[in-house]
């Protein structure tokens, strides 16, 4: 069964700073998604950024990228610029193509620090 | 453009108690899915279905039931509710990304339960 790990339970970073939030996953697979989501304190679940497994090139959206390396299993995601808007719980998941299961680590609580 | 939507957005039952949260969707999507998200523990898959009349357990299925007769809905059933199910709810849609579908979950927007 595939797994996603996010070993940073918190995260602290200074406005207009960058940070990278670290997403380990496992799986057997070789086609799969991986998504970084984002949930404010509204509790809204917010789509941050996409990668698909097939594509070497890293995804990027504004201010948000990642950096995935398949061999080594690890998606983690880098926020530039960082604004005091950012702060929030940060969910990295993973999608199998074969089943369409989408699986979720534990999250990581970002604070943004004026 | 009403996405995911789900119902109630609070509710709080008591233990022995039976209730159902609706999930509908409007994007023709053929996955669907529920979660409960409790703090430090994400979220976590609790049924799913791949399309009418197919339905499948996530992680923690014990004390859930669900049926997707439509395309459009996906209720979850509490068959007898337990405090150990106080819990955010959260229903999500999605296509199977083939095809050039996008492949990310659209979620509705939660329902915080209470079982006391």
């Amino acid at each position: 069964a595939q797994t996603v790990t996010q070993s940073q339970p918190e995260m602290s970073v200074q406005e207009a700073e960058t940070v990278t939030l670290s997403c380990t996953y496992d799986t057997s697979e070789s086609d799969y998604y991986l998504f970084w989501y984002k949930q404010p304190p509204s509790r809204q679940m917010i789509l941050v950024i996409r990668q698909e497994a097939y594509k070497q090139q890293n995804a990027t959206e504004n201010r948000f990228s990642v950096n995935f390396q398949k061999a080594a299993k690890s998606f983690s995601l880098k926020i530039s610029d960082s604004q005091l808007g950012d702060a929030a719980m940060y969910f990295c998941a993973y999608r199998s193509s074969a089943t369409n299961k989408l699986i979720f680590g534990t999250g990581t609580l970002l604070a943004v620090q004026p | 453009n009403a996405g995911v939507t789900q119902t109630p957005k609070f509710q709080v039952l008591k233990t022995g108690q039976s209730m159902t949260l609706q999930c509908a969707q409007d994007m023709n999507h053929e996955y669907m899915s529920w979660y409960r998200q409790d703090p430090g523990m994400g979220l976590r898959l609790i049924h799913y279905s791949v399309g009418a009349g197919i339905t499948d357990q996530g992680e923690v299925p014990n004390g859930y039931n669900v049926s997707r007769s439509t395309t459009e809905d996906f209720p979850l059933r509490l068959l007898s509710a337990a405090p150990s199910q106080t819990s955010v709810y959260f229903c999500a849609s999605s296509s199977t990304g083939k095809n050039g579908g996008r492949a990310e979950a659209f979620f509705g927007q939660g329902t915080r339960l209470t079982v006391v």
